[in-house]
């Protein structure tokens, strides 16, 4: 299996654009998702696939990536996006999956 | 409407054993990968095991394995992890969650329960 690096915080102010990387060997070859948990709350699906959004989602997600770093992007950040964000891939050799390790977004 | 409800989590002692489990509703369960993600307290997600529709293939972390056992009941719409020889480091709140696109590979979640909360302490 491999590791998913995330960088720890991210801080933006509303009306702008937040990027959240994820960073790992296996990514060029496997698919990303990306979550967003709130405190107290389950997680809740952002991106899917790399770059797919689900229905509900805003159109200011979406998800991008290049060879072993992927960037998910919130364009005009609002305040209800301040949550974790958690990027999640799998091995497709054996099944596992491994998770970043997450990135605080502050909205300031 | 797609829902998971889980539950069977609870305070038990360390060597002690629990058995989670987490009810489906608004699909065909038996046409999907099903999953255990677990959180610590104040720490971030961790994939616990996958099980195949059929129950035919699962796959569990490291840290788990030989203590965890992921099965399920497709009669039943239900997904469950006995947990035997609990350690302090199992406390966690511990989610079901369903495996995004029907009969596909598990690649991710698209349906995630509101988790169940187990507590590992003497």
């Amino acid at each position: 299996s491999y590791e998913l690096t995330q960088p720890p915080s991210v801080s933006v102010s509303p009306g702008q654009t937040a990027r959240i990387t994820c960073s790992g060997d296996g990514l060029a070859n496997e698919y990303v998702y990306w979550y967003q948990q709130k405190p107290g709350q389950a997680p809740v699906v952002v991106i899917f696939k790399d770059s797919d959004r689900p229905s509900g989602i805003p159109e200011r997600f979406s998800g991008s990536g290049s060879g072993t770093t992927v960037t998910l992007t919130i364009s005009g950040v609002q305040a209800e996006d301040e949550a974790d964000y958690y990027c999640q891939s799998a091995d497709r050799s054996n099944t596992h999956w491994v998770f970043g390790g997450g990135t605080k977004l502050t909205v300031l | 409407e797609v829902q998971l409800v889980e539950s069977g989590g609870g305070l038990v002692q360390p060597g002690g054993s629990l058995r989670l489990s987490c009810v489906a509703s608004g699909f065909t369960f038996r046409s999907y990968w099903m999953t255990w993600v677990r959180q610590a307290p104040g720490k971030g997600l961790e994939w616990v095991a996958n099980i195949k529709h059929d129950g035919s293939e699962q796959s569990s972390v490291a840290s788990v394995r030989g203590r965890f056992a992921i099965s399920r009941d497709n009669a039943k719409s239900s997904l469950y992890l006995q947990m035997n020889s609990l350690r302090a480091e199992d406390t966690a709140v511990y989610y079901c969650a369903r495996v995004e696109g029907e009969w596909s590979y598990p690649y991710g979640v698209d349906v995630w329960g509101q988790g169940t909360t187990v507590t590992v302490s003497s």
